[in-house]
């Protein structure tokens, strides 16, 4: 069956780094885009970043371009975000979802990150 | 951007009951809408997609309707499990996505 596993998460100060993992199986990895989508404590959904199957195409939410990087290694089956100039703002569970063509059809558990001094 | 605005915010019934959530888009987003439910501590579950599709597995007691800017999700009679909160999203202008803030559905 499907299974997306973020890891990753944790506690950065402000101005930090964190590089969150997601790690794939049930599926063929590199014929699907992926998508990152967050939510703040509390809060409602908000989608993050986006790659299309083979890494050629990313999109990004205004909150986070320039500073969010999404990748995938289509032969570790593996999606990534790299998070630099942390703000408290971007505290969140993040969560990995397939994109099935139409929807997120799979998600993953969420990470929590918490950008704190 | 679109927005959507979901109502009510809060919406308390009573297992067995009809439930009607309400999702509106700032401009048409044509049938690319889905809603996804939540419940706490767990990752969000597609229930509807392109308005009035339900994802494989779930109840036939959840339907959508509606296109271009007006769309609802219907629970005919609620089960206990269903209480949750409950999300639209819209995919117009794909890849960009975007939520409805959410619609709590809570025990009466």
């Amino acid at each position: 069956q499907v299974q997306l596993v973020e890891s990753g998460g944790g506690v950065v100060q402000p101005g930090g780094s964190l590089r969150l993992s997601c790690a794939a199986s049930g599926f063929i990895f590199s014929s699907y885009a992926m998508h990152w989508v967050r939510q703040a404590p509390g809060k409602g959904l908000e989608w993050v970043a986006f790659i299309r199957y083979d890494g050629n195409n990313k999109y990004y939410a205004d909150s986070v371009k320039g500073r969010f990087t999404i990748s995938r290694d289509n032969s570790k089956n593996t999606l990534y975000l790299q998070m630099n100039s942390l703000r408290a703002e971007d505290t969140a569970v993040y969560y990995c979802a397939k994109d099935d063509g139409d929807d997120f059809d799979y998600w993953g558990q969420g990470t929590l990150v918490t950008v704190s001094s | 951007e679109i927005v959507l605005t979901q109502s009510p915010a809060t919406l308390s019934l009573s297992p067995g009951e009809r439930a009607t959530l309400s999702c509106r888009a700032s401009q048409s987003v044509s049938s690319y809408l889905a809603w996804y439910q939540q419940k706490p501590g767990q990752a969000p579950r597609l229930l509807i997609y392109d308005a009035s599709n339900r994802a494989t597995g779930i109840p036939a007691r959840f339907s959508g309707s509606g296109s271009g800017t007006d769309f609802t999700l219907t629970i005919s009679s609620l089960e206990p499990e269903d209480f949750a909160v409950y999300y639209c999203q819209q995919r117009t202008n794909w890849p960009t996505i975007t939520f409805g803030q959410g619609t709590r559905l809570e025990i009466k």
